[in-house]
């Protein structure tokens, strides 16, 4: 069965200070795997996406890594705007032939000024 | 990137009453679409991914008499949540991938809609 853990489940950070997410995996045939960001009651907000490990892909403080079996989100010099729901998920080929995310149950951040 | 429409963003109806939810892709022809349930605090359950001009597929335990998909265009999918009670109650998030880019694609997200059943 497809899963993916991100941890941790919440992270306090102060401003400036840096950190990473964690998402391990475990799925039969990856097809990329997906970052995203969520605010409250609000869909998530797309930030990369990661095909082969050794990639790495960047956006403002945010850098996304990727290996055989996890992907990092490292979150440098973060700033309080940068606090919301960081979510990943692995996309994988369904019976049907189309694909799907299968999404892990995020990491809260909350930075503090 | 682009935009996924997703109305209403909030919906409070009775029990025993029927919700429609729509989700259209704004700017791209959208193939498959994605159904979603969210409750607080936990991820996104894949409920349905729905293929225009085609039946949607139905992931294990979600009801299909329940939860009906349709995705009459490239364009637009809807949600109706038929004979709704409290336990419907959630964030419901549907998100559109595109279909002239091959299969590495990303899947955009709608703003979703937040059901209540009273």
């Amino acid at each position: 069965e497809d899963q993916v853990t991100q941890s941790p489940e919440a992270l306090r950070l102060q401003e400036g200070e840096s950190s990473s997410l964690n998402c391990s995996y475990t799925v039969s045939g990856l097809r990329g795997l997906f970052w995203y960001r969520q605010d409250p009651g609000k869909g998530p907000e797309f930030l990369f996406t990661l095909y082969s490990a050794g990639e790495e892909k960047e956006k403002e403080r945010l850098k996304a890594t990727l290996t055989k079996k996890e992907s990092f989100l490292h979150i440098t010099a973060p700033k309080p705007e940068d606090s919301a729901t960081y979510l990943c998920a692995v996309q994988v080929l369904m019976n049907t032939g189309f694909q799907k995310l299968v999404f892990g149950t995020g990491t809260r951040l909350l930075v503090s000024p | 990137g682009a935009v996924v429409s997703q109305h209403p963003s909030r919906v409070i109806c009775k029990s025993g009453t029927s919700v429609k939810i729509e989700c259209r892709s704004l700017d791209f022809q959208a193939t498959t679409m994605f159904w979603y349930r969210q409750f607080p605090k936990q991820s996104l359950m894949l409920m349905a991914t729905s293929n225009e001009g085609s039946k949607a597929t139905y992931e294990q335990g979600v009801e299909k008499d329940k939860f009906l998909i349709n995705h009459a265009s490239l364009t637009l999918s809807t949600l109706t949540v038929t004979s709704a009670h409290p336990e419907d109650s959630s964030f419901y998030i549907c998100s559109a991938r595109e279909s002239d880019r091959g299969t590495n694609t990303e899947a955009f997200f709608g703003q979703g809609t937040r059901l209540t059943v009273v």
